[in-house]
């Protein structure tokens, strides 16, 4: 699987926008790219998925440029309880089984929305 | 549906004792995952199974850690004899569902080894 970088921390106020960027300069043709948070004391969550296109669900928007070595996840309008570390995780799409089905994780960012 | 049940949810042992988690994943998940989190650091992969069979158990560290999918339902991860380094939060994930490829993380367990 193709490494991230995201940076360590960020700060965004109530209401705002929270803008988490990614790189993935290595990405391969068939990955793609997850994004997952994990709130403290919880196991991770899922948040979103995308190859190429710009995807929206209700909990986020993602971003990914034309050539596919960034990214970024949008949370339009941060809460408090939006307040965890967000994990950017490239993998080959949907499969069968293997071990290409593994989540790796790094060390994330750590987002922490103030009030 | 009913999430990823894990137990106990904190567990305190003294180095050298045994101790042992309990993964009980979503229903009809076909892949289970343990990942060891040490604090500050993202989640490590420890093993993955397909139903009952091991996948890959790469990252296990075989001399003292074992996991076990019975009936490739419920799973077992095992840590004897445990260490101080092994002071984790333990986290059980199954994916494989109608909403693949979604993983489905339990809470975990926190384990101090004093």
């Amino acid at each position: 699987d193709a490494k991230t970088t995201q940076p360590t921390s960020m700060d965004c106020a109530e209401g705002r926008a929270a803008n988490l960027p990614c790189n993935h300069s290595t990405i391969s043709g068939n990955e793609y790219v997850y994004w997952y948070r994990q709130i403290h004391s919880q196991g991770p969550q899922y948040i979103i998925h995308g190859l190429k296109n710009n995807e929206t669900n209700e909990m986020a928007s993602l971003i990914i440029t034309e050539d596919r070595k960034s990214s970024t996840l949008i949370l339009p309008h941060a809460t408090l309880r939006d307040t965890a570390v967000y994990y950017c995780i490239v993998r080959v799409g949907r499969i069968s089984s293997g071990s290409a089905r593994q989540l790796t994780f790094g060390s994330g960012t750590q987002l922490t929305v103030l009030p | 549906e009913a999430g990823v049940a894990q137990s106990p949810r904190y567990k305190i042992i003294e180095k050298r004792q045994s101790v042992a988690f309990w993964c009980n994943p979503i229903s009809g998940h076909a892949t289970l995952y343990w990942y060891q989190q040490i604090l500050g650091q993202g989640p490590k992969l420890l093993i993955q199974f397909q139903n009952n069979g091991v996948v890959d158990d790469s990252q296990l560290p075989k001399d003292r850690f074992s996991a076990e999918r019975l009936k490739g339902v419920d799973s077992t991860l095992k840590i004897q004899p445990a260490k101080l380094e092994d002071s984790a939060v333990y986290l059980c994930a199954s994916s494989g569902g109608q909403l693949d490829p979604e993983a489905f993380f339990g809470q975990g367990t926190r384990l101090t080894v004093v």
